[in-house]
């Protein structure tokens, strides 16, 4: 079935550090991928997608680009404010079978950002 | 607009008690989820609707009744639950692609519910 595999938190970085977490993903045919954000005592908002190969998510600086050859779509920054403390899912929608409607989230990666 | 709004917040219930969780969405999705949230999990299904029939039940208990009034509404209703279904409720929307395959879910705040 699928599975969606992040980098092990939790990650802690200074303010204005880069930012790289890591996802890969095992599915069959052309998943859709996802990244969503949970702040403290909230529900998820996606953050960012790509539905087909080679296609780059952006959002409040934040990328992730589907890259098939290696069923990866990390999640990358260049500057981490305070503000984007949180907890941060991949997830990916595959096609038809057991699949059909779902969405394999990842286990989470927690990122604290230190002033 | 691409809100789910969850009712209530937060609720505190007995284990005879009765209560319902509420979701809306007016994005014209046709695909309406719950989810449940453990702390420091990602969120496990639950149940999925696909133009207000249910489609998916993820082998959950019978004391979780879920209820598809139209297409913009989700309900959540709740018996007889046991202090370790204390969780984070998680409603999301997205559009039925017809293969499966979403490209994108929207969720809500959630209800975070303890049972006492």
């Amino acid at each position: 079935g699928d599975s969606v595999t992040q980098m092990e938190g939790p990650v802690t970085l200074s303010e204005e550090a880069c930012l790289t977490i890591n996802c890969t993903y095992t599915a069959t045919g052309y998943p859709s991928l996802f990244w969503y954000v949970q702040y403290p005592g909230e529900g998820l908002q996606l953050l960012l997608k790509a539905t087909k190969a080679d296609d780059k998510g952006s959002n409040k600086g934040f990328e992730a680009t589907y890259r098939k050859e290696t069923t990866s779509f990390h999640l990358e920054k260049g500057s981490v404010q305070v503000s984007d403390s949180a907890v941060y899912f991949c997830a990916l929608s595959g096609t038809g079978g057991t699949s059909y409607g779902k969405l394999t989230f990842g286990q989470g990666t927690i990122l604290t950002v230190h002033p | 607009d691409t809100e789910v709004t969850q009712t209530p917040k937060h609720l505190v219930m007995g284990m005879t008690n009765k209560k319902s969780l509420k979701c809306e969405q007016h994005m014209g999705h046709r695909a309406m989820y719950w989810y449940k949230q453990k702390a420091k999990k990602p969120p496990e299904l639950m149940f999925v609707y696909s133009y207000e029939k249910l489609s998916i039940n993820e082998s959950v208990p019978s004391r979780f009744s879920p209820e598809c009034p139209n297409s913009s509404l989700l309900n959540l209703h709740l018996h007889a639950l046991q202090p370790e279904d204390s969780a984070l409720y998680l409603c999301a929307s997205s559009q039925e692609s017809g293969t499966g395959r979403l490209t994108e879910a929207f969720f809500g705040q959630g209800t975070r519910l303890t049972v006492v």
